[in-house]
């Protein structure tokens, strides 16, 4: 059975970068016809999509985040990444990461990582 | 950006009653490419209908979807205890992926 897990710092200061790594197990990342993606939601709010990325590298993103965010993949240990800069109180949410197919919803998704932007 | 309008913003209904949830896209949605969530508290989003009409697996025969135009719905026809959450409808088929801004079922 797939899973995915977040991982990283929970709090962040204002200016800084967000960085956190999605850790897949049960299944290659390294396969075809699969995407990783990011996924976040502020508390108490709805879900925002944030980019995606496929096995080989290729990625594409949300404009609503103006260039900020950048997704990689690191395949020798079936993880990618997601890296946020210049964050401000408005970044504060659950960040998950989840799997989907080519043109397909996210089927498989990690538990969520909470980060709090603040002083 | 494809917008998705959910309504009604909460629904209060009784075990055993059937809930209607609905979901209207901004412009066509390509291919029917629509799914629906569920949420619960502390939980990653569940995915339950894709396709807008096709059940994920595991998902019981309770749940359906179903699309008329840019209208989406959701339909539970007989609600259980465990079926109290929020759900989100989500469209797949334009990037950038959007998210309706969800529908509350709350038990009366």
């Amino acid at each position: 059975q797939m899973q995915l897990q977040e991982s990283g710092p929970g709090l962040v200061k204002p200016s800084e970068t967000l960085s956190l790594t999605c850790s897949v197990s049960g299944g290659s990342i390294n396969k075809s016809s699969f995407y990783w993606d990011w996924i976040r939601q502020p508390p108490g709010k709805g879900l925002e999509w944030i980019g995606s990325m496929y096995y080989s590298g290729s990625t594409y993103y949300n404009p609503s985040l103006e260039s900020r965010a950048t997704i990689s993949v690191d395949t020798s240990k079936n993880q990618f990444s997601l890296r946020v800069t210049s964050v401000t109180a408005a970044d504060t949410a659950v960040y998950f990461c989840a799997r989907r197919a080519w043109v397909g919803p996210f089927d498989f998704w990690g538990q969520g990582s909470l980060v709090t932007v603040s002083s | 950006e494809i917008v998705l309008t959910q309504s009604p913003g909460t629904l209060a209904l009784s075990p055993g009653e059937r809930a209607t949830l609905s979901c209207r896209a901004s412009q066509s949605v390509s291919s029917r490419y629509l799914a629906w969530y569920q949420q619960k508290p502390g939980q990653a989003p569940r995915l339950l209908i894709y396709g807008a009409s096709s059940r994920a697996t595991g998902i019981p025969d309770r749940f359906s979807g179903s699309a008329s135009g840019t209208d989406f719905t959701l339909t539970i026809s007989r609600l259980e205890p465990e079926d109290f959450a929020v759900y989100y409808c989500h469209q797949y088929g334009n990037s950038p992926y959007t998210f309706g801004q969800g529908t509350k079922l709350e038990i009366k």
